[in-house]
Protein backbone atom coordinates (compact mmCIF):
# COMPACT_ATOMS: atom_id res chain seq x y z
CA UNK A 1 0.00 0.00 0.00
CA UNK A 2 1.05 3.61 -0.78
CA UNK A 3 2.50 5.26 2.08
CA UNK A 4 1.96 9.62 2.67
CA UNK A 5 4.34 11.31 5.09
CA UNK A 6 3.50 14.68 6.52
CA UNK A 7 5.77 16.77 7.54
CA UNK A 8 6.41 18.67 9.73
CA UNK A 9 4.13 16.96 12.86
CA UNK A 10 3.67 20.60 14.49
CA UNK A 11 3.94 24.01 12.89
CA UNK A 12 3.35 27.08 15.19
CA UNK A 13 1.86 29.46 13.19
CA UNK A 14 1.18 33.48 14.62
CA UNK A 15 -2.76 34.04 13.82
CA UNK A 16 -2.61 35.78 10.07
CA UNK A 17 0.43 34.46 9.18
CA UNK A 18 1.66 31.94 6.54
CA UNK A 19 1.38 28.02 6.67
CA UNK A 20 2.75 25.39 4.60
CA UNK A 21 2.35 21.73 5.14
CA UNK A 22 3.77 19.12 3.13
CA UNK A 23 2.88 15.54 2.27
CA UNK A 24 5.10 13.14 0.44
CA UNK A 25 3.86 9.32 -1.23
CA UNK A 26 5.85 6.44 -1.11
CA UNK A 27 5.16 6.45 -4.75
CA UNK A 28 3.30 8.37 -7.21
CA UNK A 29 -0.49 9.58 -6.84
CA UNK A 30 0.11 11.62 -9.80
CA UNK A 31 -2.86 13.95 -8.55
CA UNK A 32 -4.90 11.96 -6.71
CA UNK A 33 -4.71 13.24 -3.42
CA UNK A 34 -7.13 15.13 -1.07
CA UNK A 35 -6.57 17.55 2.06
CA UNK A 36 -8.84 17.03 5.16
CA UNK A 37 -9.20 19.79 8.52
CA UNK A 38 -9.83 17.60 11.40
CA UNK A 39 -10.75 19.84 14.66
CA UNK A 40 -11.26 18.06 18.06
CA UNK A 41 -13.80 15.93 18.64
CA UNK A 42 -15.05 16.14 14.99
CA UNK A 43 -15.00 13.92 11.76
CA UNK A 44 -12.10 15.40 9.32
CA UNK A 45 -13.96 18.09 6.38
CA UNK A 46 -12.60 17.66 2.41
CA UNK A 47 -10.91 20.73 1.64
CA UNK A 48 -8.95 19.90 -1.68
CA UNK A 49 -9.06 17.20 -4.10
CA UNK A 50 -7.23 16.58 -6.97
CA UNK A 51 -4.38 17.90 -5.61
CA UNK A 52 -5.35 21.58 -5.85
CA UNK A 53 -9.31 21.78 -5.93
CA UNK A 54 -10.86 23.29 -3.31
CA UNK A 55 -14.37 21.41 -2.14
CA UNK A 56 -17.27 23.44 -1.92
CA UNK A 57 -17.41 26.14 0.31
CA UNK A 58 -13.47 26.03 0.97
CA UNK A 59 -12.06 29.52 1.66
CA UNK A 60 -9.44 30.97 -1.06
CA UNK A 61 -7.05 30.89 1.85
CA UNK A 62 -6.38 26.94 1.62
CA UNK A 63 -4.51 25.93 -1.41
CA UNK A 64 -3.23 22.76 -2.75
CA UNK A 65 -0.11 22.15 -5.15
CA UNK A 66 1.78 19.28 -5.74
CA UNK A 67 1.60 16.01 -8.21
CA UNK A 68 3.49 12.89 -8.25
CA UNK A 69 5.09 12.13 -4.82
CA UNK A 70 5.18 15.86 -3.26
CA UNK A 71 2.34 17.84 -2.12
CA UNK A 72 1.66 20.69 -0.48
CA UNK A 73 -1.01 22.63 1.20
CA UNK A 74 -1.01 26.72 2.32
CA UNK A 75 -2.87 28.36 4.55
CA UNK A 76 -2.23 32.12 3.64
CA UNK A 77 -3.33 34.40 6.37
CA UNK A 78 -4.71 32.13 9.16
CA UNK A 79 -7.63 32.73 10.82
CA UNK A 80 -8.55 31.68 14.54
CA UNK A 81 -10.69 28.77 13.27
CA UNK A 82 -7.81 27.20 10.83
CA UNK A 83 -5.74 25.97 13.92
CA UNK A 84 -6.61 22.13 13.72
CA UNK A 85 -4.80 19.13 12.14
CA UNK A 86 -4.61 18.68 8.35
CA UNK A 87 -4.40 15.25 6.96
CA UNK A 88 -3.70 14.36 3.34
CA UNK A 89 -5.03 10.74 1.85
CA UNK A 90 -4.09 9.38 -1.57
CA UNK A 91 -6.48 7.32 -3.96
CA UNK A 92 -5.09 6.31 -7.17
CA UNK A 93 -4.73 2.57 -5.41
CA UNK A 94 -6.62 0.74 -3.15
CA UNK A 95 -6.36 0.44 -0.32
CA UNK A 96 -7.04 4.53 0.24
CA UNK A 97 -4.36 5.55 2.96
CA UNK A 98 -4.05 8.77 4.64
CA UNK A 99 -1.07 10.87 6.13
CA UNK A 100 -0.62 10.82 9.77
CA UNK A 101 -1.18 14.82 9.87
CA UNK A 102 0.01 17.96 10.47
CA UNK A 103 -0.96 19.70 13.64
CA UNK A 104 -1.23 23.37 13.15
CA UNK A 105 -1.17 25.43 16.38
CA UNK A 106 -0.90 29.00 17.60
CA UNK A 107 2.30 30.49 18.09
CA UNK B 1 -28.84 18.60 2.76
CA UNK B 2 -27.44 14.93 3.00
CA UNK B 3 -26.56 13.30 6.14
CA UNK B 4 -24.89 10.46 7.87
CA UNK B 5 -26.25 9.57 11.60
CA UNK B 6 -24.22 6.99 13.33
CA UNK B 7 -25.48 4.28 16.03
CA UNK B 8 -24.05 1.92 17.87
CA UNK B 9 -22.72 0.13 20.74
CA UNK B 10 -19.69 2.24 22.27
CA UNK B 11 -17.65 -1.16 23.95
CA UNK B 12 -17.63 -4.30 23.03
CA UNK B 13 -15.29 -7.76 24.15
CA UNK B 14 -12.72 -9.10 22.58
CA UNK B 15 -13.60 -11.45 20.59
CA UNK B 16 -17.22 -10.85 19.87
CA UNK B 17 -18.52 -8.84 16.96
CA UNK B 18 -18.13 -4.84 16.57
CA UNK B 19 -21.54 -3.58 15.02
CA UNK B 20 -22.32 -0.05 13.99
CA UNK B 21 -24.86 1.79 11.27
CA UNK B 22 -25.07 4.50 9.54
CA UNK B 23 -28.39 6.06 8.63
CA UNK B 24 -28.47 8.38 5.79
CA UNK B 25 -30.96 11.54 5.13
CA UNK B 26 -30.85 13.44 1.95
CA UNK B 27 -30.10 10.45 -0.30
CA UNK B 28 -30.43 6.76 -0.71
CA UNK B 29 -28.49 4.20 0.02
CA UNK B 30 -28.82 2.33 -3.34
CA UNK B 31 -28.65 5.56 -5.33
CA UNK B 32 -25.76 4.93 -8.44
CA UNK B 33 -24.31 8.40 -7.58
CA UNK B 34 -22.66 7.46 -3.96
CA UNK B 35 -20.33 4.77 -2.12
CA UNK B 36 -20.44 4.56 1.25
CA UNK B 37 -17.47 3.70 3.43
CA UNK B 38 -16.13 3.17 6.87
CA UNK B 39 -13.17 4.70 8.11
CA UNK B 40 -11.69 4.41 11.48
CA UNK B 41 -9.09 6.61 13.23
CA UNK B 42 -7.00 5.49 16.57
CA UNK B 43 -3.85 7.00 18.05
CA UNK B 44 -1.98 4.02 16.68
CA UNK B 45 -3.25 3.40 13.28
CA UNK B 46 -4.16 6.92 12.52
CA UNK B 47 -6.69 7.20 9.72
CA UNK B 48 -7.74 3.64 8.11
CA UNK B 49 -10.15 3.33 5.21
CA UNK B 50 -11.53 -0.20 5.59
CA UNK B 51 -14.08 -0.45 2.88
CA UNK B 52 -17.45 0.47 0.96
CA UNK B 53 -20.63 -0.20 -0.79
CA UNK B 54 -22.26 0.53 -3.22
CA UNK B 55 -24.88 -0.18 -5.75
CA UNK B 56 -24.66 0.11 -9.55
CA UNK B 57 -27.28 -2.91 -11.13
CA UNK B 58 -25.82 -4.78 -7.98
CA UNK B 59 -24.07 -4.58 -5.04
CA UNK B 60 -20.58 -4.05 -4.68
CA UNK B 61 -18.34 -4.52 -1.75
CA UNK B 62 -14.55 -3.14 -1.61
CA UNK B 63 -12.72 -4.18 1.42
CA UNK B 64 -8.61 -2.91 3.51
CA UNK B 65 -6.44 -6.31 3.15
CA UNK B 66 -6.13 -5.58 6.87
CA UNK B 67 -9.76 -6.03 8.07
CA UNK B 68 -10.93 -7.54 4.89
CA UNK B 69 -11.42 -11.70 6.33
CA UNK B 70 -13.48 -10.20 9.47
CA UNK B 71 -15.59 -7.29 7.97
CA UNK B 72 -18.68 -7.27 6.79
CA UNK B 73 -20.53 -3.97 5.17
CA UNK B 74 -24.06 -4.23 4.27
CA UNK B 75 -26.95 -2.25 2.97
CA UNK B 76 -30.26 -1.86 4.04
CA UNK B 77 -32.44 -0.04 1.02
CA UNK B 78 -36.20 -0.28 3.68
CA UNK B 79 -34.14 2.04 6.20
CA UNK B 80 -31.59 3.64 4.22
CA UNK B 81 -28.89 2.71 6.44
CA UNK B 82 -24.99 0.72 5.78
CA UNK B 83 -23.63 -1.35 8.70
CA UNK B 84 -20.20 -2.74 9.52
CA UNK B 85 -19.95 -5.65 11.22
CA UNK B 86 -16.35 -6.56 12.25
CA UNK B 87 -15.56 -9.97 13.74
CA UNK B 88 -13.13 -11.47 16.81
CA UNK B 89 -12.14 -7.74 17.68
CA UNK B 90 -9.28 -7.08 19.84
CA UNK B 91 -8.03 -4.29 21.63
CA UNK B 92 -6.50 -3.37 18.78
CA UNK B 93 -9.97 -2.18 16.98
CA UNK B 94 -10.53 -0.05 19.53
CA UNK B 95 -11.07 3.17 17.46
CA UNK B 96 -13.38 6.20 16.42
CA UNK B 97 -15.31 4.98 13.49
CA UNK B 98 -16.68 7.06 10.93
CA UNK B 99 -18.98 6.23 7.98
CA UNK B 100 -18.14 8.52 4.95
CA UNK B 101 -19.46 9.13 1.41
CA UNK B 102 -17.58 8.85 -1.82
CA UNK B 103 -19.95 10.47 -5.17
CA UNK B 104 -19.91 8.57 -8.09
CA UNK B 105 -20.58 9.21 -11.35
CA UNK B 106 -22.17 6.69 -13.87
CA UNK B 107 -18.64 4.89 -14.78
CA UNK B 108 -16.76 5.57 -11.41
CA UNK B 109 -16.22 6.71 -7.90
CA UNK B 110 -14.03 9.66 -6.59
CA UNK B 111 -11.92 8.83 -4.43
CA UNK B 112 -11.97 11.61 -1.73
CA UNK B 113 -15.06 11.54 1.22
CA UNK B 114 -17.17 14.61 0.90
CA UNK B 115 -19.20 13.96 4.01
CA UNK B 116 -18.51 12.43 7.01
CA UNK B 117 -20.72 11.10 9.99
CA UNK B 118 -20.50 12.35 13.63
CA UNK B 119 -18.08 9.27 14.69
CA UNK B 120 -18.20 6.86 17.28
CA UNK B 121 -15.74 5.77 19.35
CA UNK B 122 -15.94 1.80 19.99
CA UNK B 123 -13.59 0.37 22.98
CA UNK B 124 -12.78 -3.08 23.12
CA UNK B 125 -12.36 -3.99 26.25
CA UNK B 126 -13.62 -7.02 28.90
Amino acid sequence: EIVMTQSPATLSVSPGGRATLSCRASQTVSSNLGWYQQKPGQAPRLLIYGASTRATGIPARFSGSGSGTEFTLTISSLQSEDFAVYYCQQYINWPRTFGQGTKVEIK
Amino acid sequence: QVQLQQSGPGLVKPSQTLSLTCAISGDSVSSNSAAWNWIRQSASRGLEWLGRTYFTSKWYNDYAPSVKSRMTINADTSKNQFSLQLNSVTPEDTAVYYCARATCTSSFCQGWFDLWGQGTLVTVSS
